[in-house]
C-alpha cells in the first residue's frame, strides 16, 4: 500500500489567518481525499483531489474556505483560510487503493489548534 | 443512503477481557467493509477489512465476519492488551466510486 507523509503534524494558529497542509505520496495516485476530524467525532471527507481539475468539495465545505492544489500525481496540499476557532481539528489526507475493496491509506494526519 | 452505526463508546476492560464492539451497515448492493484503528496522537491504520458476504477479516488477534443476513461486521478480539488501547472506526465502501462512510468511532482503554 502507498506510504503518505502529511505535514505539519501539528500547529497552533492565530485565528483569522491560514494554514497550508501538504501531502505527500510514494506512489502515483489518482485521487486524492481530504478530511476532518473534529474533536470527539467521526472523520468528515471535505473533498476529493483529483490532478489536472479542480477538487470536488462535499456539502458544507467550500474552495473559498478549504483551497486545494493538486499539482501532480503524488502531492496535494489543503489550506484552511481566515481560521477561526471551530476549525481546531485533526486533518487527513488519504489515497484509495486500486478500488474501494482495498480501503484507503491516510497519513498521520495535522493536529490544528485555533487559538 | 449508505451508513455505518457503530456502537457508541467509551468501553473500558480489563487486560485479558473478550472484546466486541458492534457495527452495522446500510447500504445498496455489496459493499467492503472495514476497521480502522487510530492509536493516541496517531493517524488511521487499517486493522481488517472484508470484501463479500460471509468473509472474515482477521488482524493483530481481532477477527469480524462479514454478515449480510444481519448487515453487520462487528469486532472481536479474545483477550485484549494495554496496547490494544485506541479508537476503532468501522466503515463501508462502495466496490466501485470513491464514497467512504465511517462510523462514530468507539474509544476502547485497557487498564491493567
Amino acid at each position: 500500500s502507498a506510504v503518505i507523509s502529511q505535514k505539519p503534524s501539528r500547529d497552533i494558529c492565530q485565528r483569522g489567518t491560514s494554514l497550508t497542509i501538504q501531502c505527500q505520496v510514494d506512489s502515483q495516485v489518482t485521487m486524492m481525499f481530504w478530511y476532518r476530524q473534529q474533536p470527539g467525532q467521526s472523520l468528515t471527507l471535505i473533498a476529493t483531489a483529483n490532478q489536472g481539475s479542480e477538487a470536488t468539495y462535499e456539502s458544507g465545505f467550500v474552495i473559498d474556505k478549504f483551497p486545494i492544489s493538486r499539482p501532480n500525481l503524488t502531492f496535494s496540499t489543503l489550506t484552511v483560510s481566515n481560521m477561526s476557532p471551530e476549525d481546531s481539528s485533526i486533518y487527513l489526507c488519504s489515497v484509495a487503493g486500486r478500488t474501494g475493496n482495498y480501503g484507503y491509506t491516510f497519513g498521520s494526519g495535522t493536529r490544528l489548534t485555533v487559538v | 443512503g449508505d451508513s455505518v452505526t457503530q456502537m457508541e463508546g467509551p468501553v473500558t476492560l480489563s487486560e485479558e477481557a473478550f472484546l466486541t464492539i458492534n457495527c452495522t451497515y446500510t447500504a445498496t448492493g455489496y459493499p467492503s467493509l472495514f476497521w480502522y484503528v487510530q492509536y493516541p496522537g496517531e493517524g488511521l491504520q487499517l486493522l481488517l477489512k472484508a470484501t463479500k458476504a460471509d468473509d472474515k477479516g482477521s488482524n493483530k488477534g481481532f477477527e469480524a465476519t462479514y454478515r449480510k443476513e444481519t448487515t453487520s461486521f462487528h469486532l472481536e478480539k479474545g483477550s485484549v492488551q494495554v496496547s490494544d488501547s485506541a479508537v476503532y472506526f468501522c466503515a463501508l465502501s462502495r466496490n466501485t466510486g470513491n464514497q467512504f462512510y465511517f462510523g462514530t468511532g468507539t474509544s476502547l482503554t485497557v487498564i491493567p
